[in-house]
């Protein structure tokens, strides 16, 4: 089984301070990674993805996260926040046979002016 | 823009109805999933459909059944409908069925049950 954990219900941070929303893994095989993020009232929007090529993806928007297997983390994070980014981002995680995606709960990211 | 369409947008209906969520994939994708928004449970996958045939089965109720027709748009029927179904619905499309490969989410059906 394969699952999610979003450290973090909301995080809050300056504009043009490092966003970091922290996510870990667990998968009995190796996993394909992704970071969704969600608008109010939209649909979910793919920011990268990791499928076991370089361990640092880079994604939309200017977010990256990195693959760490020792620690099954892939955390986002951005150098400099945007107002624009205030939304809810979802960490997800599939794999093996699961052509599904087990999400995290979620993080609410605020953006203060 | 996904290229994911889904309708209605929004939907309200009563306790111990039926309806019928529709859902037409990225131009090329031929895998459709469904997954379930609510603030209890978050995100959980429903059901997934590849090239018209069932491929997986999640968290979805016997109350609840979907397909994907030859022209690969899927609909999802909500049936004996309760409170509790209240959500927001997703369809997501992939290029194939392999789980390599990212989803792309439509606008949701937010349905409300009353």
């Amino acid at each position: 089984a394969q699952s999610v954990t979003q450290l973090g219900s909301h995080v809050s941070v300056s504009e043009g301070a490092l966003v970091l929303l922290r996510c870990n893994y667990s998968s009995s095989v190796p996993p394909y990674l992704f970071w969704y993020v969600q608008y109010p009232n939209q649909g979910l929007q793919l920011l990268l993805k990791y499928t076991s090529a370089a361990t640092l993806v880079k994604g939309i928007n200017g977010f990256e996260a990195e693959f760490k297997k020792s620690e099954t983390s892939f955390h986002l994070t951005k150098p400099s926040a945007h107002m624009s980014d205030a939304a809810e981002y979802f960490c997800a995680v599939s794999g093996g046979g699961a052509q599904k995606l087990v999400f995290g709960q979620g993080t609410r990211l605020t953006i203060n002016p | 823009d996904s290229g994911v369409t889904q309708t209605p947008k929004h939907l309200i209906t009563a306790t111990g109805q039926r309806v019928t969520l529709r859902c037409s994939p990225r131009s090329g994708d031929l895998s459709v999933y469904w997954y379930q928004q609510s603030l209890d449970q978050g995100l959980q996958f429903l059901i997934q459909y590849y090239n018209g045939e069932e491929r997986a089965k999640g968290n979805i109720l016997e109350r609840f059944s979907a397909q994907q027709f030859p022209d690969l748009h899927s609909e999802l029927n909500l049936s004996s409908l309760e409170l509790g179904d209240s959500a927001l619905y997703f369809c997501a499309s992939s290029e194939m069925g392999d789980s390599s490969y990212e989803q792309y989410f439509g606008p949701g059906t937010r349905l409300t049950v009353t």
